[in-house]
């Protein structure tokens, strides 16, 4: 069974950090596309960095490029999303997301999601 | 302002035939696949139809999607009260070198 699992969600202040973890099983985690999204409560769905296979391909979104930095590491089948200078419209549930298979060519769709983890910036 | 548009609600009655619409461009749902996403309340999003408009082992066929141009449109062929939830569209955007979303609908079963 596949399972995405986040971790590392909380409170923290505006300008500090956080990293989150989605610990991945059930399937071959480094031949997928992995993504976060995050969603603001009540609020729709924004896509936040993708990552392929071995980390050298990143795209971000404009809203979090230069202070987001997406990484995983195969070997413990584990996806990270370390978030610096935060601010307030940062607030959201972040999402991990399994993509398309690599070799696919395709990094959508979403087949899997994690249960998500709240982060608060505030003071 | 997401890229994607969609209206933000939609209902009907039971057994009623509902469609969301899905507007984009040339840059996303013009030249990629489109995928939608229900979100039931408080629940993570859930893949509903694909690629090729292909639905996921458990969804049901009364949900079926359709693309044209830069649009595109998921139907639901016979409402059920279960199907209340957020609906979203997404598809690769190759100008913005990202994930677009639609803003989400609403669907509400009266």
């Amino acid at each position: 069974e596949v399972q995405l699992v986040e971790s590392g969600g909380g409170l923290v202040q505006p300008g500090g950090s956080l990293r989150l973890s989605c610990a991945a099983s059930g399937f071959t985690f480094s031949n997928y596309w992995m993504h976060w999204v995050r969603q603001t409560p009540g609020k729709g769905l924004v896509w936040v960095s993708r990552i392929n296979t071995n980390g050298n391909n990143t795209p971000y979104a404009d809203s979090v490029k230069g202070r987001f930095t997406i990484s995983r590491d195969n070997t413990k089948n584990t996806l990270y999303l370390q978030m610096d200078s935060l601010t307030a419209e940062d607030t959201a549930v972040y999402y991990c997301a399994r993509g398309g298979l690599v070799v696919s060519g395709f990094s959508l769709p979403f087949d899997y999601w994690g249960q998500g983890a709240l982060v608060t910036v505030s003071s | 302002q997401s890229v994607l548009t969609q209206p933000p609600s939609a209902s009907g009655t039971p057994g009623q035939r509902v469609t969301i619409s899905c507007s984009g461009s040339s840059s996303n749902i013009g030249e990629n696949h489109v995928y939608w996403y229900q979100q039931l309340p408080g629940k993570a999003p859930k893949l509903l139809i694909g690629r090729n408009d292909q639905r996921p082992s458990g969804v049901p066929d009364r949900f079926s999607a359709s693309k044209s141009g830069t649009s595109a449109s998921l139907a639901n062929s016979g409402l059920r009260s279960e199907d209340e939830a957020d609906y979203y569209c997404a598809a690769w955007d190759d100008r913005l070198n990202g994930v677009v979303f639609g803003g989400g609908t609403k669907l509400t079963v009266l």
